[in-house]
């Protein structure tokens, strides 16, 4: 299994602002996604975090919002911009490995915008 | 329709009891079914992973999956505070990739 260690665990922002998430993986994947899981609910897709190309945004999601960096195949980012008070939500990276069946998560990042 | 439906619950039992949790799916696609338990202020953890159908134990642990029924459970035998927690039912196709997630259900052992 996959070690994943995710950063700023936590964050109080200003609107208006931005934060930028890292995830770390302690080897390399396939595959990495950001999750939003808001209060009382499941886990959202954001976006796919390709090694080498643009992310792929679901439904809902646009890379002016919410940018994201996979320079190599242990590393990401998702950067939340220009926060607003309805961004305030728990953001996850996870991993998928090529052939594997189940994803790995990190510990989240708990954003408050204020 | 939701891909995949779950009851967020709560689910309050008393410690020593056995607890059934459900999730009914509507993609006949999917063939990877997962069991995630995530506790306050953490990420989800992997709890159990079945192939296809049929029955996966693990301790107290007991995994279902019935395909024709598009219906999976998790069954936690002699339940502890420490179980305590939300837990996500998730699936995914043949690829493996993408995995959809319930809403999960949020479940408390009184001791």
């Amino acid at each position: 299994s996959a070690v994943i260690s995710q950063k700023p665990s936590r964050d109080i922002c200003q609107r208006g602002t931005s934060l930028t998430i890292q995830c770390q993986v302690d080897s390399q994947v396939t595959m990495m996604f950001w999750y939003r899981q808001q209060p009382g609910q499941s886990l959202t897709l954001i976006a796919t975090a390709n090694q080498g190309s643009e992310a792929t945004y679901e439904s809902g999601f646009v890379i002016d919002k919410f940018p994201i960096s996979r320079p190599n195949l242990t590393f990401s980012t998702l950067t939340v911009s220009n926060m607003s008070p309805e961004d305030s939500s728990i953001y996850l990276c996870s991993v998928e490995d090529q052939g594997a069946t189940e994803a790995f998560f990190g510990q989240g990042t708990r954003l408050t915008v204020v | 329709q939701k891909e995949v439906e779950q009851d967020p619950g709560p689910l309050s039992v008393p410690e020593g009891a056995i607890v059934s949790l459900n999730c009914t799916y509507s993609n006949s696609a999917f063939q990877y079914f997962m069991w995630y338990r995530q506790y306050s202020r953490k990420g989800p953890e992997l709890l159990m992973y079945t192939y296809s159908s049929g029955n996966k134990e693990d301790g107290r642990f007991t995994a279902q999956v019935d395909k024709s029924s598009k219906y999976i459970s998790l069954f936690i035998r002699d339940s502890q505070p420490s179980d305590s927690a939300t837990y996500l039912c998730a699936m995914s196709d043949t690829g493996g990739f993408k995995t959809i997630f319930g809403a999960g259900t949020r479940l408390f052992v009184k001791a």
